[in-house]
This record gives C-alpha cells, structure tokens and sequence, in this order.
C-alpha cells in the first residue's frame, strides 16, 4: 500500500526566510502524482503545487518549489521568503497515475515568526 | 474556477439522530467526488467515493449503512451520517477532481460536526 510520510510534526520559520518542508513516499508504481496542499486554520484545502513523476524538472510556483527526487521517494516543498499568510498546516499527497485515491501524509503545522 | 461548496459548515446534533451534508460543484460539472474524515490535528482519511450516478464505492472499515452517499447529478453529492454518535464528531471534507484528475483536486470548505 501507499504510503506517505511527514517526518516534521512542526515546523518555524522567521518571516522572509526560507523553510523546506520533508515528505517521502512508499509506492512501487513509476507513474504517479505528487501535491503539497496548505490547510489554513479556516480548514479549507488549497493546492500549493503539484509534480508529475514523469517530469524530472521540479515544479515551481512563484515562491514555493520541489524538490523531488525519485529514486529516493523524496518530495520535499521550500517555501521561499515566508510570509505571515503561509502558517498553517501542510499535507503533501501522492497519487498513482489512473486511480482516483490521494493519500495524504500526517502533515506538518507551519509557523511563521513575525 | 473549479469551486466546490460544501454545506453545512457546522452542525451540532443529539445523538440517534441524522445529518445531511452537501457538496456542489458550482462552475463545473463533477461526476466523481471524495468524502474525507479528519480528525483532530490528523491527516485526511478517505472515506468513500461517489460516482453520479452509481453506487459509492467505500473504502475499508467505513460503514455503508452509517455513511450514506448519494451522487444524484453532476453537481451535488451529499453524505447522510445516520443515527449519529458522539464518535462520529469529526470534520467532513469532499473533493472533487479538477478537469482531469492529474490536475489536481479543488476541496470543499469542511463540516464541523458534533454530536451531542
């Protein structure tokens, strides 16, 4: 089964700084999907960026980049010059190419210091 | 674009009673949608899948006959919690695919739901 994994419950960084958020995935599939959403404390659900496994160029979008690296199932966010509209919770996801399911990891709550 | 709205967004009930939740696509048409369960300080755990027009399809351990589905058209699904319980106190989320699922999903704004 898939699994995804965020190994940082928590996570602060100071405001304009940078910040790399970790996640790593279990799959025997070579095509699949890749996300990073942001939950702010509203709760709703907002797509950062998504990375298609196919493409080795990592995705960029604005401040917010990948790193990925699919031999070692590794799919990690930086967040670039943070701002104070960043904090909230992170949940990095995966899905297999042609199957409908995501499965999300545990999250990481992210805080920006004024 | 690819709005979801999800209602209510709160609800408190007694215990033995029902619940409605309803999800519509607003600018587009949705023929599947996923309803999510998150806990406290936890990720999302899918609960079932609906297809307009066809059974839900519910992933393991979830109880069909508590979580009822119904995807009647392409733009509202709704989940019943029937015969509620203080353990089904939790936050409900659906999803929709956006276009074509590879682009990602667009999510509903989540119900609060606690009984009492």
């Amino acid at each position: 089964a898939q699994t995804v994994t965020q190994s940082q419950p928590e996570m602060s960084v100071q405001e304009a700084e940078t910040v790399t958020l970790s996640c790593t995935y279990d799959t025997s599939e070579s095509d699949y999907y890749l996300f990073w959403y942001k939950q702010p404390p509203s709760r709703q659900m907002i797509l950062v960026i998504r990375q298609e496994a196919y493409k080795q160029q990592n995705a960029t979008e604005n401040r917010f980049s990948v790193n990925f690296q699919k031999a070692a199932k590794s799919f990690s966010l930086k967040i670039s010059d943070s701002q104070l509209g960043d904090a909230a919770m992170y949940f990095c996801a995966y899905r297999e190419a042609g199957a409908n399911n995501l499965f999300f990891g545990t999250g990481t709550r992210l805080t920006v210091i004024p | 674009g690819a709005v979801v709205s999800q209602h209510p967004s709160r609800v408190i009930c007694k215990s033995g009673t029902s619940v409605k939740i309803e999800c519509r696509s607003l600018d587009f048409q949705a023929t599947t949608m996923f309803w999510y369960r998150q806990f406290p300080k936890k990720s999302l755990m899918l609960m079932a899948t609906s297809n307009e027009g066809s059974k839900a399809t519910y992933e393991q351990g979830v109880e069909k006959d508590k979580f009822l589905i119904n995807h009647a058209s392409l733009t509202l699904s709704t989940l019943t919690v029937t015969s509620a319980h203080p353990e089904d106190s939790s936050f409900y989320i659906c999803s929709a695919p956006i276009l074509r699922v590879d682009y990602g999903y667009t999510f509903g704004s989540g119900t609060r739901l606690t009984v009492v």
